[in-house]
């Protein structure tokens, strides 16, 4: 167990729709970091934060978007859903901000999400 | 940019055969290399990592070493069991930049 949760752990809705996925990190990490993981696109960086500040931003499409909360939860919200938004979308956190190269990130159990 | 190459999988195995799965990087300046292991249904779990060249990570009987001559850091594993079987990811990640991971090999261990 790392210390990650995310909920809710499946998700089935329809094309078109939107989304809320959520995330608590290890107690005393700071930054909150997203990835989705696809078949065809492998683990790909969407966004982190930090703090409740936006640190960085991958490959996140405008669709997306993502906040952190003064608890340091974090949401990844997902609009106008498409087929091809299925995958699995994973929270990692770290106690830093990330700009040490060793830094570790521990994932959670993920979000698997089926667009029908 | 940065990128991470892992060999393709699936690889399959024998119980206590030897494992080596290879990754090789390509980055600017010099990152701290990463495995991870994804079990099924479960998320990615930290294995290893090494921040420095001729640094050797080690876990669980696995471990690598970052050869920054040969831009490598292939995991190893003298005797792999059936609850060895997973995904494995090589990952790099530079000062000041995010993490990048490989594409994932997919190890299965017979009894």
């Amino acid at each position: 167990d790392s210390g990650v949760t995310q909920t809710p752990k499946h998700l089935i809705t329809a094309t078109g729709q939107r989304v809320t996925l959520r995330c608590s990190p290890r107690s005393g990490d700071l930054s909150v970091y997203w990835y989705q993981q696809s078949l065809d696109q492998g683990l790909q960086f969407l966004i982190q934060y930090y703090n409740g500040e936006e640190r960085a931003k991958g490959n996140i499409l405008e669709r997306f978007s993502a906040q952190q909360f003064p608890d340091l939860h974090s949401e990844l919200n997902l609009s106008s859903l498409e087929l091809g938004d299925s995958a699995l979308y994973f929270c990692a956190s770290s106690v830093g901000i990330g700009d040490g190269r060793g830094e570790t990130q521990y994932f959670g159990p993920g979000t698997r999400l089926l667009v029908l | 940019g940065d990128s991470v190459t892992q060999m393709e999988g699936p690889v399959t195995l024998s119980e206590e055969a030897f494992l080596t799965i290879n990754c090789t990087y390509t980055a600017t300046g010099y990152p701290s290399l990463f495995w991870y292991v994804q079990y099924p249904g479960e998320g990615l779990q930290l294995l290893l990592k090494a921040t420095k060249a001729d640094d050797k990570g080690s876990n669980k009987g696995f471990e690598a070493t970052y050869r920054k001559e040969t831009t490598s850091f292939h995991l190893e594993k003298g005797s792999v069991q059936v609850s060895d079987s997973a995904v494995y990811f090589c990952a790099l990640r530079a000062r000041r930049q995010n993490f990048v991971f490989g594409p994932g090999t997919r190890l299965s261990v017979l009894p």
